[in-house]
Order: structure tokens, then sequence, then C-alpha cells
């Protein structure tokens, strides 16, 4: 099954204890992006990547890192957490720009 | 930069259709998109349309693009309540081959009244 996979689901941290969210997918896509999800605010893209080792910013990448060492993984890194980096975050991929898919989401809270 | 309105709420009776519209301002956008958020899940491509077509139609579901008017619309036919859900607008502006970067509306709640 064609699937976009996060990890955790649900995450609850302190303030400075750096995190990672990871995010898998089994389609072979070139393009897997990271967008957090804030009421009000809609999606914002954190991070993008169009292949292995090519990443680049979307429009709130303050505070977040990437890496793309695999095709099929793009973790969602944050060094030191703040509170608001609390947020829903959803990682997605895709290929001919047709079509995109996204994780279930992974809700974030910062105390 | 590039920006994408939707009107955040919409309440239909069940059996009725809901039209769902969506505003961008971006006019070499290559795709326009739709999604579905159900609560608590992810965001599920329900259908897209490439910006040299007016139409598609998929089965329950018919998007028309007004490409002169920056006007998108998703029909949605004898609408159930289990399409309850906020539904995204979302286009990639043309930014150089091979660019596949998304720009989302804030989503329209609809709600399906039985």
């Amino acid at each position: 099954e064609a699937q976009v996979t996060q990890n955790p689901r649900y995450l609850i941290t302190v303030t400075g204890k750096k995190l990672t969210v990871t995010c898998s997918q089994n389609m072979n896509h070139e393009y897997m992006s990271w967008y957090r999800q804030d009421p009000g605010l809609g999606l914002r893209q954190i991070y993008y990547s169009m292949n292995v080792e090519v990443t680049d910013k979307g429009d709130v990448p303050e505070g977040y890192k990437v890496s793309r060492k695999e095709k099929r993984n793009f973790p969602l890194i944050l060094e030191s957490p703040s509170p608001n980096q609390t947020s829903l975050y959803f990682c997605a991929s895709g290929d001919s720009g047709a079509e995109a898919f996204f994780g279930q989401g992974t809700r974030l809270t910062v105390v | 930069g590039e920006d994408v309105e939707q009107s955040l709420f919409l309440s239909v009776r069940e059996g009725d259709s809901s039209v769902i519209n969506c505003t961008y301002t971006d006019s070499s956008s290559t795709y326009l998109y739709w999604y579905k958020q159900e609560p608590g899940a992810g965001l599920q491509l329900l259908t897209y349309i490439f910006s040299n077509m007016d139409m598609k139609q998929d089965q329950r579901l018919t998007v028309l693009l007004n490409k002169k008017d920056k006007h998108l619309s998703l029909r949605i036919a004898d609408t159930q309540t289990g399409d309850s859900a906020i539904y995204f607008c979302a286009e990639i502006p043309y930014s150089g081959a091979g660019s596949y970067q998304l720009t989302f509306g804030k989503g329209t709640k609809l709600s399906v009244i039985p």
C-alpha cells in the first residue's frame, strides 16, 4: 500500500530538548516536504527536498532542520524546540507534481 | 508572494450539492489541487486539474477552473454526512522545472446537515 508514515503521531516535550520526527515513503518519490498546520494560518511549508541530498527552505524554516540521506526518508529535526513550535506537522511526498501524498500528522506540544 | 483564498465555512443539507470556491493569484500555476482533511486525520488528495483544463469530473466531484478570473471550484454532488471535513485548495506556482512547492488556502470547513 502506498503510504507516507510519520512517527511519532503524538509528542509532548520540554523546551530545548532536541527531537526528531521521522517520515518515510514507500513510493520511490523524489520530492518530499514538511508542513505545519496551525489554527487560522492553514498549512505552511517548512522545508522541502527535490531529491537525495537536495533540500531547500520553505516559508517557515526557522528553528527546523532536515536531512535527505536516502530517497525514502526525510526526518524533521528540532534542535532546541520552543513553545511556538507547538503545532500539527505533516510530511508529504510526490513525484510528477500532479499528486502528493500526506502522512497522518504528528501533533507536537512543547511545554 | 502567492496567495490562495477560500471561504472558511460552508453548510449544506444532506443530498444537496456543495460548491467550495477558491481564488488564487499566480496566473502561471501549473497544477491546482483539492484536498480533504477529516478530523484528526492527514490530508487526502481528492482531485487535481492541470491549468490548461477547464473542467474535470470524477464521480461525485466536479472541478471547474476559470483561468481568466483565477477561480477554482469544487462541486460535490449528493453531499453525504461523510463529506463533512475541511477542504483545502492548493496550487503549484510555476518557479522553474521540477518545482513542487504547494501553496495552500486556509481551508473551508464543510458541515453537512442530516
